[in-house]
């Protein structure tokens, strides 16, 4: 099984609502990731999860709160955000440390917030 | 940043024809991934070039690095309206995280 999957596909929140994206791939990896990505962007890197443990968190708002309560589960919890947050939230997994890391991508889930 | 550079930003040529992309970074590398995004979707891993490899193919891909001018390229040959998406180029560099770096990409259009 070569495949991340993420849900739900879509979403529309408002200002003061809390929502939670997931993730899950059963490939034994090691490390997971969660990127924000907008219109004709590249992905940008958000938080990293190596081993469960939270590695790397590239300065995101604390509205965005990760947690990985397995080492097959990413999840994304939302709360207030704002509409400049809607775009393509993207979760990958790799396996951890060293070269020659290949990242596999889920589909993405498409956020608006409104 | 270590943040590559393709070129062009946007692409459009009749199937079955070649398609060239190119990627240049800043700093030195351990190696250069290649990914492909269709429209609204998750990215897919296409290939990985090492900092001491010069040339590797894929099946229809061809991808090239040198590192004396911290540049890559992609070519698709004998392209097909399938391969119509955006193809970014990854890097992790040397002494870094191993985390890769995406660049602007290429928007592909192949018509049919």
């Amino acid at each position: 099984d070569t495949e991340v999957t993420q849900t739900p596909k879509h979403l529309v929140m408002g200002m003061t609502n809390k929502k939670s994206l997931k993730c899950e791939q059963h490939m034994g990896h090691r490390a997971m990731y969660w990127y924000k990505q907008k219109a004709k962007k590249p992905p940008e890197l958000m938080f990293v999860y190596s081993y469960e443990k939270l590695s790397i968190n590239e300065s995101v708002p604390s509205r965005f709160s990760p947690e990985c309560p397995n080492s097959s589960l990413l999840n994304l919890h939302l709360h207030a955000l704002q509409p400049e947050d809607s775009a393509l939230y993207l979760c990958a997994s790799s396996h951890p440390g060293g070269e020659g890391k290949t990242q596999y991508f889920g589909p993405g889930t498409r956020l608006l917030v409104l | 940043s270590q943040q590559g550079e393709e070129d062009p930003q946007a692409l459009s040529i009749q199937e079955g024809e070649n398609a060239t992309m190119n990627c240049s970074y800043k700093t030195s590398i351990n190696n250069l991934q290649w990914y492909r995004q269709n429209s609204g979707r998750g990215l897919v891993h296409l290939i990985l070039i090492r900092s001491n490899e010069r040339e590797k193919h894929s099946g229809r891909l061809r991808v090239t690095l040198d590192t004396s001018k911290k540049s890559s390229s992609l070519l698709i040959t004998a392209s097909r309206a399938a391969d119509t998406a955006s193809y970014f180029c990854a890097t992790d560099a040397s002494g870094g995280s191993y985390i890769p770096t995406f660049g602007r990409g290429t928007s592909l259009i192949v018509h049919p």
